[in-house]
This record gives C-alpha cells, sequence and structure tokens, in this order.
C-alpha cells in the first residue's frame, strides 16, 4: 500500500535562509509526487509535481523539489526562504492506476524575521 | 466561479445530530474528492467521484457518513449521529480526470466541531 513519511512535524528557520523539507514514500513502481502548500486560512494550493522525466522539478514561489528513486524520497527546496513561506506543507502520493492521493501528515514551516 | 467553494465555512452541531456539508466543484471538473483534515494531521481520503462512475467510497469510516453527487456538479457530505471524534476541517477538491493530467483545486474547507 502507498504510504507517505514527513518526518519533520515543525521547522523553524530565519528569512533568506535555505530550507528543505522531507518527503519519503511507499510504493511498488514509480509514483506520481506532488507538494501541496497550505498558508493559513486558505485552501491546498498545488506547489510542484512529478510525473516522469527530469528527476528535479520546479515550482511555484521559487520551489523545487528532486526525486530520488534510490532513497524514495522527494524533498521540497528553497534556497531563500521568504516570510510568506510560513505555512504547512504535505508532500502526497498518487498511484498510477488510481486517481486517490495519500498525504503524509504534513511539516508547519515558521520563518523568522 | 473560479474555484472550489465549500459550505458551511464553520459548522458546530451537538452530538447526535446530523450535519450536510457542501461542495461545488469548478466547472467542468469531473473528479471530485472528499478529504478529512484532523488538527495536527495530514489529509484522509475519504470518497472519490468520476464523471457518472460508481464512486470510490474505500474511505469513508463509517456507515454514519455518505456522500452524493448529481452528475458533474455539487456534491453533498452528510455526516449521521455526529460524533466528537468527527470534529475536524472537510476539505473538497475537484480536478479534470486522472492524476497524471489533473491538478486537485481544493476548496477552503468546512470546520465541523462537535460538541
Amino acid at each position: 500500500a502507498q504510504s507517505v513519511t514527513q518526518p519533520d512535524i515543525h521547522i523553524t528557520v530565519s528569512e533568506g535562509a535555505s530550507l528543505e523539507l522531507r518527503c519519503n514514500y511507499s510504493y511498488g513502481a514509480t509514483p506520481y509526487l506532488f507538494w501541496y502548500v497550505q498558508s493559513p486560512g486558505q485552501g491546498l494550493q498545488l506547489l510542484l509535481k512529478y510525473f516522469s522525466g527530469d528527476t528535479l522539478v520546479q515550482g511555484i514561489k521559487g520551489f523545487e523539489a528532486e526525486f530520488k528513486r534510490s532513497q524514495s524520497s522527494f524533498n521540497l527546496r528553497k534556497p531563500s526562504v521568504h516570510w510568506s513561506d510560513a505555512a504547512e506543507y504535505f508532500c502526497a502520493v498518487g498511484a498510477r492506476d488510481t486517481d486517490k492521493l495519500i498525504f503524509g501528515t504534513g511539516t508547519r514551516l515558521q520563518v523568522f524575521p | 466561479g473560479a474555484g472550489v467553494s465549500q459550505s458551511p465555512s464553520n459548522k458546530v452541531t451537538e452530538k447526535g445530530k446530523d450535519v450536510e456539508l457542501r461542495c461545488d466543484p469548478i466547472s467542468g471538473h469531473t473528479a471530485l474528492y472528499w478529504y478529512r483534515q484532523r488538527l495536527g494531521q495530514g489529509l484522509e481520503f475519504l470518497i472519490y467521484f468520476q464523471g457518472n462512475s460508481a464512486p470510490d467510497k474505500s474511505g469513508l469510516p463509517s456507515d454514519r457518513f455518505s456522500a452524493e453527487r448529481t452528475g458533474e456538479s455539487v456534491s453533498t457530505l452528510t455526516i449521521q449521529r455526529t460524533q466528537q471524534e468527527d470534529s475536524a476541517v472537510y476539505l473538497c477538491a475537484s480536478s479534470l480526470p486522472g492524476l497524471a493530467g489533473g491538478e486537485q483545486f481544493f476548496g477552503p474547507g468546512t470546520r465541523l466541531t462537535v460538541l
């Protein structure tokens, strides 16, 4: 069965610092992978997705993620965090034969000035 | 409308009462999903509608939960005889069919509190 693990419940960084949010998945084949962001009082917004091809994917708001098959990981990165990036980040995995997403428990990002 | 809308935004109810939550998907989106998000937890899949196909109800936690969708329009999620553990944010999402082609667009959610 598919599963997603986000090991970090809460991360705090200073504005301007680099960021990496971890995501590990369990799935028997190459999955579809997604990162969503949930800002306070907002709905979830798709940051980026991986389906196939280049393992480094670029998303909105300056985020990128790298699919590493050998590590079953899809970590989210940003070189320089802005205060407006403070939010909850969710990694999700989808199987290629269904339309369902399995979400991780999320990582809450706090940004200090 | 421009996005997925949900109503009500907040619902407080007493244990044992029935509640009905509504989702208006983006026009043209044939796929519609319901998720539950408990405090401090990830999104839990509840049910999935795709066009006129039989819905995937595999995520519904008990027979107190049911959902309907008329064609490719509005969906309602009904919780009967609510319990305190039903307190959560209920999120709806819609998309074009298939994960490869269709990003899921989420509504703002309905926050349900069962007293």
